[in-house]
């Protein structure tokens, strides 16, 4: 595969469930974003990680709880989500952080 | 710390030209572009930087006034294939800010053949 694919594409969890999203870059890139993209609301950039250690926490709740094993793969873990958070993640990665960033195609949240 | 985009929304016929604004409140160290197509991901379009530069491909162009904190995407001949939502995401410096987008709400435009 190439680029950055992300799993599961779409995602139905009750508001007690644990879950967790993937992302992974073939691009040899160092680092990688997480994002939420609501309707009718701009692109929100969660986290930033840059050559695995994380440089951003953009006043996430703790409900959203990320992790970087290498510079190739990123999780979202998700524990007793709000139905307010149904939207769609984003995850991308740039070369270095500032450069161009490559999104991947986005896991469909809906919690209930 | 948002940008804000203009217009919201643009309908074009193919071969029609297109500007899309970006304005920021806050002196801006890059602007990114990026286009949008209906349940795909974002993809990257161009990045221009401090120093006030101007760049372009095929008939797509953006120039950068940083002194008025603003950018705009111009799309000359439009084309059906450059129907989507236009974003605008701008980084205020380097350092520990370097990599941190903000966002705009985004144009959507729509080319009609």
């Amino acid at each position: 595969e190439t680029g950055v694919t992300q799993t599961p594409r779409h995602l139905v969890m009750g508001m007690t469930n644990k879950k967790s999203l993937k992302c992974e870059q073939h691009l040899g890139h160092n680092a990688m974003y997480w994002y939420k993209q609501s309707a009718k609301k701009p692109l929100e950039l969660m986290f930033v990680y840059s050559l695995e250690e994380r440089v951003e926490n953009n006043s996430v709740p703790s409900r959203f709880s990320p992790e970087c094993p290498n510079s190739s793969h990123l999780f979202l873990h998700l524990h007793t989500l709000q139905p307010e958070d149904s939207a769609l993640y984003l995850c991308a990665s740039s070369l270095m952080r500032g450069n161009e960033q490559f999104f991947g195609p986005g896991t469909r949240l809906t919690v209930l | 710390q948002q940008p804000v985009q203009s217009p919201q929304a643009v309908i074009l016929r193919e071969g029609e030209d297109a500007v899309i604004n970006c304005s920021s409140s806050k002196a801006l160290y890059s602007v990114h572009w990026y286009r949008q197509k209906h349940g795909e991901a974002p993809v990257f379009l161009m990045i221009l930087l401090k120093g006030g530069e101007q760049k372009g491909h095929d008939k797509i162009s953006a120039s950068f006034n940083e002194k008025k904190q603003q950018s705009s995407l111009y799309l000359t001949a439009s084309q059906l294939s450059y129907s989507g939502t236009y974003f605008c995401g701008t980084e205020s410096g380097r350092g520990s800010t370097l990599g941190r987008l903000y966002f705009g709400r985004g144009t959507q435009l729509t080319v009609w053949p």
